[in-house]
């Protein structure tokens, strides 16, 4: 079982649609989750990271973590073309804290 | 400021070369990492420093050797590399290593290639 899963791809949906990621978890001990955008050929770049159960919203986007579900999504309101690209949901182990496990990504097109 | 910085942007090594990747970053983290990501996968841990010191080495090949100087930078040390290893090397830092609720931050990568 991979550590962290992700919706398989690619997720089509048109501007002004909401679009929805799923990632779920295998490390019950996991505290820190994290959402990556990565455009083609560019650096992840953090657009959400949420540690507690519950929802956080930030502008068009909201985290969703369930813990006793083992799962975390992200939802972007208002999808924009220039939301699409690659959304990587990381999360960090509990005990040293240290180690960032992504998983394979979901490829976000919106469609104008 | 967020922002990490690594040098350089491209590089192209044949194999018997050395060069490095440098990172550099300002916000005053403890914890800086070395990612390696293939296309159209995830990055995958390499190396993480805690205080200047190598906390995690992820079974990487001594081809690759890291080195933190101090506090602010990061560098990889290449040598021999194979032409499997060309892909996106990717620095990020973020704070202290202990605490899990602490965000990691990349920079832009270097973009390798081994001939």
């Amino acid at each position: 079982q991979k550590e962290v899963e992700q919706n398989s791809g690619p997720l089509s949906v048109p501007e002004g649609a909401i679009a929805s990621l799923n990632c779920t978890y295998s490390d019950r001990g996991s505290q820190s989750f994290f959402w990556y955008r990565q455009y083609s050929g560019k650096s992840p770049e953090l657009i959400m990271f949420i540690y507690s159960n519950g929802d956080k919203e930030d502008g068009r986007f909201t985290a969703q973590l369930n813990k006793a579900s083992q799962y975390v999504s992200l939802l972007i309101r208002d999808s924009q073309p220039s939301d699409s690209a690659t959304y990587l949901c990381a999360v960090k182990e509990g005990l040293s804290g240290s180690r960032l496990t992504f998983g394979e990504g979901t490829q976000l097109t919106v469609n104008p | 400021d967020t922002e990490v910085t690594q040098t350089p942007k491209h590089l192209v090594m044949g194999m018997t070369n050395k060069k490095s990747l440098k990172c550099e970053q300002h916000m005053g983290h403890r914890a800086m990492y070395w990612y390696k990501q293939k296309a159209k996968k995830p990055p995958e841990l390499m190396f993480v420093y805690s205080y200047e010191k190598l906390s995690i080495n992820e079974s990487v090949p001594s081809r690759f050797s890291p080195e933190c100087p101090n506090s602010s930078l990061l560098n990889l040390h290449l040598h021999a590399l194979q032409p499997e290893d060309s892909a996106l090397y990717l620095c990020a830092s973020s704070q202290v290593v202990a605490r899990s609720n602490t965000e990691a931050f990349f920079g832009q990568g270097t973009r390798l290639t081994v001939v």
